[in-house]
């Protein structure tokens, strides 16, 4: 079964822009979970999607958005970009939500901003 | 306090010794606890969940749960030079999101 895919996997941006990135999940699975990894702050949680819908959301300023699609498919989008948004941005995919369930990890996009 | 502390090492032990790798907790309706091994440059790589009180094994992994006292524990036997990574706690609070811990370095010495 193939994992976790998120494209693209470097980027490179500049101050003020706005990016997008993409994650597919693992067949079956219908939640996905966003994180932002950095080496002052770890993994922090930016949110989480099920059936289309936001479930949670962690405490991120309003720049960070997110949608997910009909096949499970998720977006993420960053706007006005920030020196301080450059890190590497985790997708997670789970069957379901709650948190209960073992979440799995993708290779990541590594955001640059300058 | 934060919500999940580990100890951020690095913890440096000789191969074939054994890892004891701590995590604490500050909510007490945590249900799921997870540990993640993370190489240098990679993603996250889940290694073990548990949920109940007591121990629970896979292979040379044992993760321990002890939830009156809010902390959870990794064991690694037998550690090799490949264990060598950053291990991250992660428990699903009461509110169901998962929160990380900033990880501990392990090195294992050959």
């Amino acid at each position: 079964k193939a994992g976790v895919t998120q494209t693209p996997r470097y980027l490179i941006k500049t101050r003020g822009q706005q990016v997008t990135l993409s994650c597919s999940p693992i067949s079956g699975h219908r939640s996905v979970s966003w994180y932002q990894q950095t080496p002052g702050q770890g993994l922090q949680f930016l949110f989480e999607y099920f059936s289309e819908t936001q479930r949670n959301k962690g405490n991120f300023p309003g720049r960070f958005s997110g949608r997910q699609f009909s096949n499970s498919r998720s977006e993420m989008n960053v706007s006005t970009l920030e020196l301080g948004d450059s890190a590497l941005y985790l997708c997670a995919s789970s069957l379901a939500p709650t948190g209960a369930y073992e979440q799995y990890f993708g290779p990541g996009t590594r955001l640059t901003v300058t | 306090q934060k919500e999940v502390e580990q100890n951020s090492g690095p913890l440096s032990v000789p191969e074939g010794a054994i890892a004891s790798l701590n995590c604490t907790y500050s909510d007490r309706g945590s249900q799921s606890f997870f540990w993640y091994r993370q190489y240098s440059g990679k993603s996250p790589e889940l290694i073990m969940f548990i949920y109940s009180n007591g121990d629970k094994e896979d292979g040379r992994f044992t993760a321990q749960l002890n939830k009156a006292s809010q902390y959870v524990s990794l064991l690694i036997r037998d550690s090799q030079p490949s264990d060598s990574a950053t291990y991250l706690c992660a428990v699903t609070g009461g509110n169901e999101k998962l929160t990380f811990g900033t990880g501990t370095r392990l090195t294992i010495i050959p």
